[in-house]
């Protein structure tokens, strides 16, 4: 079955030790999210890749990098983990073909929930 | 700039009773509008969407939701709560993305509802 995989779905990581998070995707989609969700909270974006094209939201701290080295994988980059960065990650693909011909439904994995001690 | 407003952190049914979480959106532009589930630690998975057309959209589970534009809602609902359904529901509205500038289009999420359900 197509899917959105994640790696791994539980990481412990050290305070200010840098982490990656990966995601693998096998819906051949253009666009690949992450997204953070901390516990309650809606999932917020922290940037997403349009083909090669990198997007950040404005408001994503420096601390999060992101890599795309082909279609099908994407990582997440914490360079200082701190405390305040522990939540789930979430990414997400989705099928865009421009505003007039695609709506944004995305696709997710199942998380990889991040502990910082 | 779009949001999206869910009424309702908690929502708590009996089994078998109707459910209704309620969402109200604000957008300038014509919207999509979707539900997604999250079973504890899993990701999203869609319920159901609405793009144009019918505006009573039907989803997996039973779920289904309403678009009304002039009450600018899309209230979630199902007929008979089962216990299964006791999960946290977010809905979420997408803008059209901008035009030919390397950006995708992107989902804004409410809060989320946690819905309870009880014997």
């Amino acid at each position: 079955d197509a899917m959105v995989i994640q790696n791994p779905r539980y990481q412990v990581t050290q305070f200010g030790k840098p982490v990656t998070l990966s995601c693998s995707q096998t819906l051949n989609h253009n666009v690949m999210y992450w997204y953070q969700q901390k516990s309650s909270q809606a999932p917020k974006l922290l940037f997403h890749y349009y083909d090669k094209d990198f997007n950040n939201e404005a408001d994503t701290p420096d601390n999060f990098q992101s890599r795309r080295p082909n279609t099908s994988f994407c990582f997440l980059d914490i360079r200082s983990p701190g405390l305040g960065d522990a939540a789930m990650y979430l990414c997400a693909t989705s099928r865009y073909l421009g505003r007039d011909f695609s709506y944004n439904e995305q696709f997710f994995g199942p998380g990889t929930r991040l502990t910082v001690l | 700039a779009q949001s999206v407003t869910q009424l309702g952190s908690h929502v708590s049914v009996s089994e078998g009773a109707l459910v209704l979480l309620r969402c109200n959106y604000s957008s300038s532009v014509p919207p999509y509008l979707f539900w997604y589930v999250q079973y504890p630690n899993q990701g999203l998975q869609l319920l159901l969407k609405y793009t144009t057309g019918a505006t009573l959209v039907k989803g997996i589970n039973g779920f289904e939701a309403e678009f009304k534009k002039s009450e600018t809602s899309f209230h979630l609902t199902k007929p008979s709560a089962h216990m299964s359904d006791a999960t946290e529901y977010f809905c979420a509205v997408s803008d059209l993305g901008p035009i030919n500038t390397g950006t995708a289009s992107k989902l804004t999420f409410g809060t989320g509802t946690r819905l309870q359900v009880t014997l």
